[in-house]
């Protein structure tokens, strides 16, 4: 079957790093997707990876490992704004989105 | 990015009534559209696909006459949720992407509530 696993939960502090894992088993594999979620909000788009490597955009980087099935999502200087559930997503080979349960992240000061 | 644009935001009915949400897309065409259902604290859960001009595909266990689904144009569908009743108040969310597009854009969301 198809699963996407992901810490329920992490925090971590202002101003310091913090890695979200995630990883997947799908039928065919056509890219991962990282999207933010703040509470009440729909979410809203991250990240992009198909190849394996580490993607880097401003404070926020993704890395995939197809081979192991692995991504990570990688924030840095954490602001509280930062402060949401992290959604992993895998597209199969139907293109259609497996969505993970969402890892919610605490910010402390 | 592209914009999705999803109304209303918020709607209260009465349980038995109907409620219709609207998702566009602002400035591309969307080939195909996505509808979620959101509980609190739980993942998005897919309840439907549709292509423009096509019906919708429904996922396992998502009742077809209760969320109708119509993708009449390349920039509108609608979901109208029947009969709501007060174990459908959920956030719904619809996602589009054009041809050939990889990233699908998401809406605002709707929060639905049955009293």
């Amino acid at each position: 079957g198809q699963n996407i696993d992901q810490p329920t939960e992490m925090t971590a502090t202002e101003g310091a790093i913090v890695q979200i894992n995630c990883t997947y088993q799908t039928s065919g594999f056509n890219g991962l997707f990282w999207y933010q979620q703040h509470a009440g909000e729909a979410p809203t788009f991250l990240s992009y990876n198909v190849l394996d490597g580490l993607e880097e955009k401003g404070r926020f980087s993704s890395f995939l490992s197809r081979s192991k099935g692995y991504s990570y999502l990688l924030l840095k200087e954490l602001q509280m704004k930062d402060s949401a559930s992290y959604l992993c997503a895998c597209m199969d080979s139907n293109y259609q989105l497996i969505w993970g349960a969402g890892t919610k992240l605490i910010i402390k000061p | 990015g592209a914009v999705v644009s999803q109304h209303p935001s918020w709607v209260i009915c009465k349980s038995g009534t109907s409620v219709k949400i609207e998702c566009r897309s602002l400035d591309f065409q969307a080939t195909t559209m996505f509808w979620y259902r959101q509980f609190p604290k739980q993942s998005l859960m897919l309840m439907a696909t549709s292509n423009e001009g096509s019906k919708a595909t429904y996922e396992q266990g998502v009742e077809k006459d209760k969320f109708l689904i119509n993708h009449a144009s390349l920039t509108l569908s609608t979901l109208t949720v029947t009969s709501a009743h007060p174990e459908d108040s959920s956030f719904y969310i619809c996602s589009a992407k054009g041809t050939g597009d990889t990233e699908a854009f998401f809406g605002q969301g709707t929060r639905l509530t049955v009293v």
